[in-house]
């Protein structure tokens, strides 16, 4: 079956660094997305992963390893506006999004 | 970028009334788009795939007399939620993505917060 797995939670500093890791089974595949989501608000892209390797955007970075089935978000110099739920999805043959359960990201002052 | 546009944003109905809710694509043309609820603290769940001239897909589970959807042009699809119970409150989103960039984000709209009371 398809599926996806993220940590439920991660509490992490104002101003540090976190990684939030996932790991996913699909029938094929066409890519690895990250997105961001508020509480109440829908979510918003971040990352594109389809490529082995590392992807820099400004403070946030993503990492893919096809053959490991392996993918981490890493949010560098972390704000307080940080505070949110990441989900990731992985997209399928059919370019169909299987989601994981999001990582609630609690940032601490 | 491409954007999606949703509406409404929040809605309270009654208990055994019907809800409309909006999907446009606002700068691409969709031949398909998803449809999403999602409880609090929990992942997004699909309920269908509409098509552009055809019948949506339903996910095992969702029941299609329930969650009407329509997607009469490349711009709009639309779910109804017919005769609304209280267990149909919840956050419900669309999401397209551009079919001539296939591997690559899928747009979502705002969400609309349905309240059944």
């Amino acid at each position: 079956g398809q599926n996806i797995d993220q940590p439920t939670e991660m509490t992490a500093t104002e101003g540090a660094i976190v990684q939030i890791n996932c790991t996913y089974q699909t029938s094929g595949f066409n890519g690895l997305f990250w997105y961001q989501q508020h509480a109440g608000e829908a979510p918003t892209f971040l990352s594109y992963n389809v490529l082995d390797g590392l992807e820099e955007k400004g403070r946030f970075s993503s990492f893919l390893s096809r053959s490991k089935g392996y993918s981490y978000l890493l949010l560098k110099e972390l704000q307080m506006k940080d505070s949110a739920s990441y989900l990731c999805a992985a997209m399928d043959s059919n370019y169909q999004l299987i989601w994981g359960a999001g990582t609630k990201l609690i940032i601490k002052p | 970028g491409a954007v999606v546009s949703q509406h409404p944003s929040r809605v309270i109905c009654k208990s055994g009334t019907s809800v409309k809710i909006e999907c446009r694509s606002l700068d691409f043309q969709a031949t398909t788009m998803f449809w999403y609820r999602q409880f609090p603290k929990q992942s997004l769940m699909l309920m269908a795939t509409s098509n552009e001239g055809s019948k949506a897909t339903y996910e095992q589970g969702v029941e299609k007399d329930k969650f009407l959807i329509n997607h009469a042009s490349l711009t709009l699809s639309t779910l109804t939620v017919t005769s609304a119970h209280p267990e149909d409150s919840s956050f419900y989103i669309c999401s397209a993505r551009d079919p001539d960039r296939e591997n690559t984000e899928a747009f979502f709209g705002q969400g609309t917060r349905l309240t059944v009371v």
